[in-house]
C-alpha cells in the first residue's frame, strides 16, 4: 500500500520546538520529502531526505527517519508565528516512476 | 522563487460549464503533474506527464482531461462542471533527477456553483 498519514494538527506556543510526524506502508521508499503549504498558496519544499539516511539538519530543520518504523519526523526549533502552515510529508516509491504519495497534511498553529 | 504559473487564481462558474485551467513552467522540466486538494486538506494525483504527447492518469479518477502540446504548457480541461468538481487544483514539474523534487504553483481554485 501507499498510505502515508499524519496527525491533522498540532498547536504549539511560539520559542518552542515543533515535531511534526508521519507513518508510512511502503518500505521500497527512495526519497521522503517534507513541503510546507501557506494560505491560498501552492505547495514549497522544506527539505528531503534519501532513504539510507537516518537524519538531516537544515538550520532549524531536523528530519528523523526510521525505517525499521516507516516513521519520519520534521522538527522545527524555536518556532515562529511565520511557521503556521500546513506541512506535508511525501514519499517517492521505487519503481513507481517520478510521482510521489502526500500524507494527509498536519496544520501547525504557532501560539503566541 | 518558484517559475511556475497557473492561471486563473480564483473560478466561479454555473455547471455544464467548459474549463481549463492553464499551467505553465520557465524551469524546462520534463515531468508535470496536477493535484486535486480537497478542502480537508490531502493531495491526490489526477494527472501526469512524462514529456511532451506524454500523458497518464494519476491515482484518483478525474473526470477531467490534459494535453502536453509544449514541454511549458499542461492545460487541465473540464468540458462539463459539476459541483463535485469544486476544489483546490494545484499544478506541477520536475526535472528527471534522482530527487525528483517537485515545485509547485500558486494552485487555481474552482467553485462550480
Amino acid at each position: 500500500g501507499e498510505d502515508v498519514e499524519q496527525s491533522l494538527f498540532l498547536s504549539v506556543r511560539e520559542g518552542d520546538s515543533s515535531v511534526i510526524n508521519c507513518t508510512y506502508t511502503d518500505s521500497s521508499s527512495t526519497y521522503l520529502y517534507w513541503y510546507k503549504q501557506e494560505p491560498g498558496a501552492g505547495l514549497q519544499l522544506l527539505t528531503y531526505i534519501f532513504s539510507n539516511m537516518d537524519m538531516k539538519q537544515d538550520q532549524r530543520l531536523t528530519v528523523l527517519l526510521n525505517k525499521k518504523d516507516k516513521h519520519l519526523s520534521l522538527r522545527i526549533a524555536d518556532t515562529q508565528t511565520g511557521d503556521s502552515a500546513i506541512y506535508f510529508c511525501a514519499e517517492k516509491l521505487a519503481g513507481g516512476g517520478n510521482k510521489l504519495t502526500f500524507g494527509t497534511g498536519t496544520q501547525l498553529k504557532v501560539e503566541l | 522563487e518558484a517559475d511556475i504559473y497557473q492561471t486563473p487564481r480564483y473560478l466561479v462558474i454555473g455547471t455544464g460549464k467548459k474549463i481549463t485551467l492553464e499551467c505553465s513552467q520557465t524551469m524546462g522540466h520534463d515531468k508535470m503533474y496536477w493535484y486535486q486538494q480537497d478542502p480537508g486538506m490531502e493531495l491526490h494525483l489526477i494527472h501526469y506527464s512524462y514529456g511532451v504527447n506524454s500523458t497518464e492518469k494519476g491515482d484518483l479518477s478525474s473526470e477531467s482531461t490534459v494535453s502536453r502540446i509544449r514541454t511549458e504548457h499542461f492545460p487541465l480541461t473540464l468540458e462539463s462542471a459539476r459541483p463535485s468538481h469544486t476544489s483546490q487544483y494545484l499544478c506541477a514539474s520536475s526535472v528527471s533527477s534522482g530527487a525528483n523534487v517537485l515545485t509547485f504553483g500558486a494552485g487555481s481554485r474552482l467553485t462550480v456553483l
